[in-house]
Order: C-alpha cells, then structure tokens, then sequence
C-alpha cells in the first residue's frame, strides 16, 4: 500500500536560518505532492502543490523541490521566523493521504 | 469571507449517545471530506462526496455515516460513539478530486464521556 514518511517528529531551528523538512513516499508514483500547515487545534492550511514535471516551486520564503527517482519532497522555509513555527504536513493524491508531520519550532 | 465553518467548535457526548457535526462551505466546491485526527497523528479521510455521490473508505467503521443536503452542507453522524473515537474532526472541500487543493475548516473537537 501507498506509504508516506516525514523523517523528522521535530526539529528545532534558529530564527533566520533555512528549515529544511523531508518527505518520502513508496509503493506510489503521484502525479504531485502537496504541503499543508497545520497549527495546534486548527485545520490543515494548503501551501503549495507541486507536480511530477516541477522540479521545484516557490512562494514567497518557501521552495519545494520533488524529485520522482528519489520518492522525495523537500520542503524549505528561509529566513525562518518564530511565526512559522507550527507543524507541517506532505499529502498524496488522491483525496489526500497525509504524512504524520513534522513539528518546526523557531527559536529568537 | 469564503471559507468552511464547523460547528460546534467542541462537542461533548456520553457513550453510546448520537452525535452530529456539521460542516458548511461557501466556496461552492464540488467535493468534501470528513478526516478524524488523532492527538500527533495524520488526519485520516473517512469519506467524501463528490457532488452527490458518496465515497467510504474502505476501513471506516460503520459507526460513521455522513449526509450531504446540498452543495453547501456535510454533516458527520457517529451513531454509536466510544471512548476511541474522541478526536478532531476536519471537515475539508476542493474542487475536484484531483490536482486541487483542499480547503479546511476549523474542526470540531469531540470528547466521548
């Protein structure tokens, strides 16, 4: 079956520096992947989307790369500041399987 | 403003006792969902529609049943609750099925007593 992984539970960064989160996926070809914010006892929040043909994608202090040979997302925060803090989760097509999430805590 | 809205925010219920949530969307999207979330866990989908058309996961319990009146509203009936289905409830709309992004609500919290 489709299984999706985020390595990190946590990670801890200072503020200012680029936070770098890892997705891995098996059992699965996805024409795209997409990355969501989730904020303690609140709804996911879409970020972004990216496809099988994107190599990368930005928005605004936030790149995703998606490399379909390695079954890998990264996703970057640069200039990272404490309102980032939150936990971010990768998602599957279809209808959306989601990855358990890495918790980003940005420190002053 | 567009968005989804759940209520309630938080519900409380006995064991055993019917509960209904309700979800409602002004984006006027053609799919919703319903996940339940556990404490540091992934939402996981339970169902969703499509238009009028209904879409259960295969390891949703049957204890779980969902309406959809209308474009705008899905409603979330756990007939029989135990204490392991207290959770968050996400009510979530997109689009389409594919390539869309999905929209969330706030959630309703629900404890089981």
């Amino acid at each position: 079956s489709q299984k999706i992984e985020q390595n990190s539970e946590a990670l801890n960064i200072q503020e200012g520096k680029t936070a770098t989160l890892t997705c891995n996926y098996t059992n699965y070809s996805p024409a795209y992947l997409q990355w969501y914010r989730q904020d303690p006892g609140r709804g996911p929040v879409f970020l972004l989307l990216i496809r099988e043909n994107e190599k990368e994608k930005r928005k605004e202090r936030l790149k995703v790369t998606f490399d379909t040979t390695l079954k890998q997302s990264l996703f970057h925060i640069t200039a990272s500041q404490p309102a980032d803090s939150a936990t971010y989760l990768c998602a599957l097509p279809d209808k959306l399987i989601f990855g358990t999430g890495t918790r980003l805590q940005v420190f002053p | 403003d567009a968005m989804v809205i759940q209520n309630p925010r938080y519900q409380v219920t006995q064991f055993g006792k019917p509960v209904t949530l309700s979800c409602s969307q002004t984006l006027n999207h053609n799919v919703m969902y319903w996940y339940q979330q556990k404490s540091s866990q992934a939402p996981k989908l339970l169902f969703h529609y499509y238009d009028k058309d209904f879409n259960n996961e295969a390891d949703t319990p049957d204890n779980f049943q969902s309406r959809r009146p209308n474009t705008s509203f899905c409603f979330l009936d756990i007939r029989s609750p135990g204490l392991g289905d207290a959770a968050m409830y996400l009510c979530a709309t997109s689009r389409d099925i594919v390539g869309e992004a999905q929209y969330f609500g706030p959630g309703t919290r629900l404890t089981v007593l």
